[in-house]
């Protein structure tokens, strides 16, 4: 289906630095999540967001749903080598059998 | 928290067989489960929403007699991929929500699926 846009598409990043990626739709979500796939596995959510503006952390992560509804951003604080993998956003709206649209994912790589 | 499971994680296989992968939603009920389908290097892509009771509703362009989907229970859809062939190669995941309030979708770990 459609995807939203995600950016940057990838990032190679020492160790211990912080990390910030984001997504944009022109569509409206009523709810924005990030989930962190690592190579062989499915998608592990990290965080869901569910009002719009909403801030809310999970351990290292941070992440906000955008006022408009139509964006949200992920950070990273003191990156670690077991963070590496590709995080994508993905926008579900309240109806619609609840589908996902996901964003095209960010590859995330770290030197240690 | 919520869990998915997916059987088999891998299958290998020769051109001309049809494999079904099982997707499970062991702790909560789920009357929508999905189907996606990822190619390297990609993001997921959905193929179908898989409905309790009732038909599949499949993506533009993915052949419901292809991919055959069956959700005959609140914890248990499976997707049957039918005389596949090597295109038909790919990793496959499927994923579940609780019917319960709005709850976020949690994936399983997914099929590599090799069609020799």
């Amino acid at each position: 289906g459609q995807q939203l846009n995600q950016s940057p598409q990838s990032m190679f990043i020492q160790e211990g630095e912080d990390v910030s990626m984001n997504c944009t739709s022109s569509s409206i979500f009523n709810t924005w999540l990030w989930y962190k796939q690592d190579p062989g596995e499915g998608p592990v959510l990290l965080i869901a967001l569910y009002k719009a503006g909403e801030l809310t952390s999970n351990g290292r992560l941070t992440a906000q749903f955008g006022i408009t509804r139509k964006d949200s951003f992920l950070n990273i604080s003191a990156s670690i080598p077991s963070d590496v993998g590709i995080y994508f956003c993905a926008g579900q709206l309240g109806n619609a059998g609840n589908m996902l649209t996901f964003g095209g994912g960010t590859r995330l790589m770290v030197k240690p | 928290g919520a869990v998915v499971s997916q059987h088999p994680s891998r299958v290998i296989c020769k051109s001309g067989t049809s494999v079904k992968i099982e997707c499970r939603s062991l702790d909560f009920q789920a009357t929508t489960m999905f189907w996606y389908r990822q190619f390297p290097k990609q993001s997921l892509m959905l193929m179908a929403t898989s409905n309790e009771g009732s038909k599949a509703t499949y993506e533009q362009g993915v052949e419901k007699d292809k991919f055959l989907i069956n959700h005959a229970s609140l914890t248990l859809s499976t997707l049957t991929v039918t005389s596949a062939h090597p295109e038909d190669s790919s990793f496959y995941i499927c994923s579940a929500r609780d019917s319960g309030g709005n709850q976020p979708q949690h994936f399983g770990d997914g099929t590599r699926l090799s069609i020799l």
